[in-house]
């Protein structure tokens, strides 16, 4: 069966200090891979996807980055983290529907990683 | 673009049916999903459309109109668990795009 890991659950940081997030997917093959965040009391503003390995696409301009050295690993960093990163941060996996080119299934999302900047 | 609409909050009697409507407008339209999110957790999966109809399974079905780029999710029998925020989430080109939710509240 197919599992995701997400680290830490919690992280306190102090504002101008880096981030890395980390997120690996077991039991599956070539997943797409998705990177959210959640501010508190709204929805989930989608940040970085992929579709294969080195292969990252931005959903918004900011203060993050993304990255993707293996097949299921994805990384959320950032160099200088602003107060504004402060959130509720989710990975997540879907595959191919069918095989089917840009039809995706259901995303299965990780524990999720509470990010307080201070 | 993508846009998704859905309302901000409901509140319902345990027991009673509720329906939470979405209107969407996408480029690449790929499905409809429904998804569940508790409080502080990360969201779950209810369902999904991609062809025009209603979905049932159990207390859950959901409907989809392509047309008219509306979803509605039904729930029935209410419990106090089904308190949560509610997602409609659009499948786009290799990605999903979740609406802002709706918080259902339960209650006595």
């Amino acid at each position: 069966s197919q599992t995701i890991h997400q680290w830490p659950a919690t992280l306190v940081q102090p504002v101008g200090s880096p981030l890395s997030l980390e997120c690996t997917v077991e039991g599956t093959s070539n997943p797409n891979l998705y990177w959210y965040r959640q501010a508190a009391g709204r929805g989930l503003q989608l940040l970085f996807y992929s579709i294969g390995i080195g292969q990252i696409s931005s959903e918004v301009p900011q203060n993050l980055s993304a990255s993707r050295p293996q097949d299921r690993q994805f990384i959320l960093s950032s160099k200088k983290l602003l107060l504004s990163d402060s959130g509720f941060y989710l990975c997540a996996w879907s595959v191919l529907r069918d095989g089917a080119i840009g039809s995706n299934t259901e995303a299965f999302f990780g524990q999720g990683t509470r990010l307080t900047v201070v | 673009g993508q846009n998704i609409d859905q309302p901000t909050e409901m509140t319902a009697t345990e027991g009673a049916i509720v329906q939470i409507n979405c209107t969407y407008q996408t480029s690449g339209f790929n499905g409809l999903f429904w998804y569940q999110q508790h409080a502080g957790e990360a969201p779950t999966f209810l369902s999904y459309n991609v062809l025009d109809g209603l979905e049932e399974k159990g207390r859950f079905s959901s409907f989809l109109s392509r047309s008219k780029g509306y979803s509605y999710l039904l729930l029935k029998e209410l419990q106090m668990k089904d308190s949560a925020s509610y997602l409609c989430v659009t499948g786009g080109y290799n990605k999903l795009i979740f609406g802002a939710g709706t918080r259902l509240a339960v209650h006595p």
